[in-house]
């Protein structure tokens, strides 16, 4: 069981190229979430899916979207990068909604320049 | 607003025990989690709390009190690999999770 993945590992992108940001669980969680985490900042919620077929925007929504099309995939899109988008950006999934655990992919490490 | 207040970096003796605090001001509660970050790591679960009191867990304790909007964990006979950040969130009332910046805890052989 791979739990929750995400790819690619890290990225350097040139600014005002769109980018798309894979996550993957195979858990049969209905939950998951995007975050961006920063120095200082601790995470941030970007935009979350309490269930297939619905999204929500979190606290910093500008710049980003997603698509829940079936319950195991939940890629983020950047449509015009920016350099303040430079992060490491990690998915979530959890069984239901924020109470229960919240269970993390690895990460991924975005640069743009 | 809402926040939660976590001290930002603490250090501590291999063997030792350490309370780490946490403080919240939230639009309702919960639940209330702590979770480990490692460096260049996803943040893993450690403990869950919604009443108040104590919960353990092996080295790990959690502590709740939701009139005073104080917790802590407490971490027991500290070992090299308990140097990580470690994350306070609070649920609020329209099921957000709520995140603190995190405590780096740095430990001394």
């Amino acid at each position: 069981i791979a739990g929750i993945t995400q790819a690619p590992t890290s990225q350097i992108l040139a600014a005002g190229r769109r980018m798309t940001l894979r996550c993957t669980q195979d858990m049969r969680h209905n939950a998951m979430y995007w975050y961006r985490q920063d120095l200082g900042l601790g995470l941030r919620l970007i935009h979350y899916s309490n269930t297939a077929g619905t999204t929500g925007k979190g606290e910093v929504p500008d710049g980003y979207s997603v698509s829940r099309a079936n319950t195991d995939d939940f890629p983020l899109t950047l449509a015009s990068a920016v350099p303040s988008q430079t992060s490491v950006y990690f998915c979530a999934s959890s069984d239901s909604d924020s109470t229960d655990t919240q269970y993390f992919g690895p990460g991924t490490r975005l640069t743009v320049l | 607003g809402q926040n939660i207040d976590q001290p930002t970096e603490m250090t501590a003796t291999e063997g030792a025990i350490v309370q780490i605090n946490c403080t919240y001001q939230t639009s309702g509660f919960n639940g209330l989690f702590w979770y480990q970050q490692h460096a260049g790591e996803a943040p893993t679960f450690l403990s869950y709390n919604v009443l108040d009191g104590l919960e353990e867990k092996g080295r790990f304790s959690s502590f709740l009190s939701r009139s005073k909007g104080y917790s802590y964990l407490l971490l027991k006979e500290l070992q090299m690999k308990d140097s990580a950040s470690y994350l306070c969130a609070v649920t609020d009332s329209n099921y957000q999770l709520i995140w603190g910046a995190g405590t780096k805890l740095i430990i001394k052989p």
